[in-house]
C-alpha cells in the first residue's frame, strides 16, 4: 500500500525567506505527483502536476521536483509572502491518488 | 467553466437519516472520486469511478453508496448517517485513470448529531 509522508508537519518563516517542503512516498510505480494548496475551510487548489517521466515543474515562485527512484519530491517556494500561508498537500497517483497529511505553512509579515 | 461543483456546502443530519451529496463536473473527465477529510487523518478515498456505469471501492467505503449513470455526475449516498461520518467530503475528477491531474470541488461539510 502506498504511503505518503510530508515533512515538516508545520513550518513558520519570516516573509521573504526561501523554503522547501518535502514529500516522500513508498512505491515508486506512480503515474504522477501533484502538489495542492488548501486554505482553512476551503477546497484543494492544484499548484503543480509532475508526470512520472518529468523531473520538475515550475509555476511563478513555485518549483516542484520529482525523484521517482528515491520516492521523493520537494516543493520550493521562493521569496515567501504572507499570502502563501496555507496547508500544502502532496499526492501521488498509482491506481488511485494517495495524499500526505500536509505541511501547514505560516509566513509572518 | 464551472469545474467540479458540490452541493450542498453544509449539512446537519440526525443519526439514522439518509442523504445524497451531489457532485457534477463539466470537463468531460472520465475519472471521478470521493474523499473524506478528517483532522489528523488526511484525505481518504471512499469510492471512485473510471467511467459511466463503473464504480469501485476505495479505502473507507463502508456506509456509503455511489452510482455513475452519466459522465458528469457522481453522487455519494449516506444510507444511515452515523456520528463517525461527520467530516468534510470532497469530490474530484480527472482525465483518464492514470496520467491526469485532479480537480477538486469546494467540499461539503457534514455534521451528524
Amino acid at each position: 500500500k502506498q504511503e505518503v509522508t510530508q515533512i515538516p508537519a508545520a513550518l513558520s518563516v519570516p516573509e521573504g525567506e526561501n523554503l522547501v517542503l518535502n514529500c516522500s512516498f513508498t512505491d515508486s510505480a506512480i503515474y504522477n505527483l501533484q502538489w495542492f494548496r488548501q486554505d482553512p475551510g476551503k477546497g484543494l487548489t492544484s499548484l503543480l502536476l509532475i508526470q512520472s517521466s518529468q523531473r520538475e515543474q515550475t509555476s511563478g515562485r513555485l518549483n516542484a521536483s520529482l525523484d521517482k527512484s528515491s520516492g521523493r519530491s520537494t516543493l520550493y517556494i521562493a521569496a515567501s509572502q504572507p499570502g502563501d500561508s496555507a496547508t500544502y498537500l502532496c499526492a501521488v497517483r498509482d491506481n488511485d491518488m494517495r495524499f500526505g497529511a500536509g505541511t501547514r505553512l505560516t509566513v509572518k509579515p | 467553466n464551472a469545474g467540479v461543483t458540490q452541493t450542498p456546502k453544509f449539512q446537519v443530519l440526525k443519526t439514522g437519516q439518509s442523504m445524497t451529496l451531489q457532485c457534477a463536473q463539466d470537463m468531460n473527465h472520465e475519472y471521478m472520486s470521493w474523499y473524506r477529510q478528517d483532522p489528523g487523518m488526511g484525505l481518504r478515498l471512499i469510492h471512485y469511478s473510471v467511467g459511466a456505469g463503473i464504480t469501485d471501492q476505495g479505502e473507507v467505503p463502508n456506509g456509503y453508496n455511489v452510482s455513475r449513470s452519466t459522465t458528469e455526475d457522481f453522487p455519494l449516498r449516506l444510507l444511515s448517517a452515523a456520528p463517525s461520518q461527520t467530516s468534510v467530503y470532497f469530490c474530484a475528477s480527472s482525465y483518464g485513470d492514470s496520467g491526469g491531474g485532479y480537480t477538486f470541488g469546494s467540499g461539503t461539510r457534514l455534521t451528524v448529531v
